[in-house]
């Protein structure tokens, strides 16, 4: 079964802390996905990659495509950071569903 | 800049009731999604389609049926609502092939008594 792994679960930090969010999957896959949601529910795509690295404001995202392994990293982390962080994977073989990881939810300190 | 719409933010509804859920998207999109929400879960997926008139089933889809008449217009329909389908329910659309990016739409918690 495709499944893909989350950790930390939750994750709190103080104001200006640098952050690391890791994701691990269990099959190849096209694509990885990371999210981000606010409370209130709404989603929001942060990056989609399917190797090396994407920069974007304080945000870094990172796949190792043969260990199966991305992590999503805040830099000079915020208060308006706080939300849960969703990674998600196109496997091989989809016509474009994603498979889900249950989320990190990230509460940052002022 | 895109859009993904749904018809109500909450919802309240009886045991045994029908319960419509819609959304909308304004990017032309082919494909559509249905996910429901849950703590300790994560996001599940109950119904896509990849084109009008055609729907498939996702992980989750006992309890309830999709319609999707119009490419931009994609309903979730509870055909006989119960309190295990209290949840958030989220609507989503992409363009065609593996690696698109999903936009997601705003959310329907629905509480079901």
């Amino acid at each position: 079964k495709n499944e893909v792994e989350q950790s930390p679960q939750n994750l709190t930090a103080q104001e200006g802390e640098f952050i690391t969010i890791n994701c691990s999957y269990s099959v190849g896959i096209s694509a990885l996905h990371w999210l981000q949601q606010h409370p209130g529910g709404g989603i929001v795509s942060l990056f989609m990659l399917s190797s090396g690295k994407k920069k974007h404001g304080r945000l870094i995202a990172t796949i190792n495509i043969q260990e199966k392994h991305s992590s999503l990293h805040i830099t000079a982390s915020h208060p308006r950071d706080s939300a849960v962080y969703i990674c998600a994977v196109n496997y091989g073989g989809s016509q474009g569903n994603l498979i889900f990881g249950k989320g990190t939810k990230l509460s940052v300190k002022p | 800049d895109v859009k993904v719409t749904q018809s109500s933010r909450y919802l309240v509804k009886r045991t045994g009731e029908k319960v419509f859920l819609e959304c909308v998207q304004d990017m032309d999109h082919e494909n559509m999604f249905w996910y429901r929400q849950d703590p300790g879960l994560g996001l599940r997926l109950i119904y896509f389609s990849y084109d009008v008139k055609m729907k498939e089933k996702g992980d989750i889809p006992e309890g309830y049926s999709v319609s999707r008449e119009k490419k931009e217009r994609f309903s979730l329909i509870l055909e006989s609502a119960s309190t295990n389908q209290t949840s958030m329910y989220l609507c989503a659309s992409s363009s065609p092939g593996q690696g698109a990016s999903q936009y997601f739409g705003p959310g329907t918690r629905l509480l079901v008594l």
